[in-house]
């Protein structure tokens, strides 16, 4: 029973526009949310996250939007640029549970 | 230079040859986990630890083991690897059971036939 869904495998946007990822989860217990980003060859790293207690989190050209009433989040990419091409994948967890429910992830290809 | 270390980074072995795959972080994390990664499945937990001789299951245990004799290894043990468990495996560290990001290692490509 997958947890946490990103129903787009892939996405396609041009360099300098906005890449939008979403992210929908169904067990109402998840406090935090993060964003990995993966390349190939590589394990994933870190990008940003969000607490439950915020619907907001902005690093750079990186921002989370988190709706909990559609249990629904997002990830914004303004602008994007060829580096950002990779796999992203949603993921979620609560304090003290110890475990990381992840996405099947979208991989992002950003065009010239 | 904090990091999480994996080996071996690649590994084709036979059915029912026992396995160990490696994994070191050097950031005094209490929480260490392995995943293996399959397409359109993304990242599903094999097991996990909370700290030192404390390990639990997570979503797909079955044909694995662990250990955490150590805080700064965790190693996953196949005792009879089948082609099943062909697949890109990651490990990754976190401080205790606190809201924060896990660090990953650069995985290991394993190839059973």
């Amino acid at each position: 029973d997958q947890q946490v869904k990103q129903n787009s495998p892939s996405l396609s946007v041009q360099e300098g526009r906005i890449s939008i990822l979403n992210c929908d989860y169904t067990n109402s217990m998840f406090d935090y949310f993060l964003w990995y980003k993966k390349y190939p060859a590589e394990g994933p790293t870190f990008l940003i996250s969000i607490s439950s207690i915020k619907d907001k989190n902005e690093d750079g050209r990186f921002t989370v939007f988190l709706n909990k009433s559609a249990k629904h989040l997002s990830l914004h990419i303004v602008p994007s640029q060829p580096g950002d091409s990779a796999v992203y994948f949603c993921a979620a967890s609560w304090v003290g549970w110890g475990k990381f429910q992840f996405g099947a992830g979208t991989q992002v290809v950003v065009t010239p | 230079e904090a990091q999480v270390t994996q080996n071996p980074r690649y590994l084709i072995t036979v059915t029912g040859k026992k396995l160990t795959v490696t994994c070191s972080q050097n950031m005094n994390h209490e929480y260490m986990s392995w995943y293996r990664q399959d397409p359109g499945l993304g990242l599903r937990q094999i097991y996990y630890s909370m700290n030192v001789e404390v390990t639990d299951k997570g979503d797909v245990p079955e044909g694995y083991k662990v250990s955490r004799k150590e805080k700064r290894n965790f190693p996953l043990i196949l005792e009879s690897p089948s082609p099943n468990q062909t697949s890109l495996y990651f490990c990754a560290s976190k401080r205790g059971s606190m809201n924060t990001e896990a660090f990953f290692g650069q995985g290991t490509r394993l190839t059973v036939v």
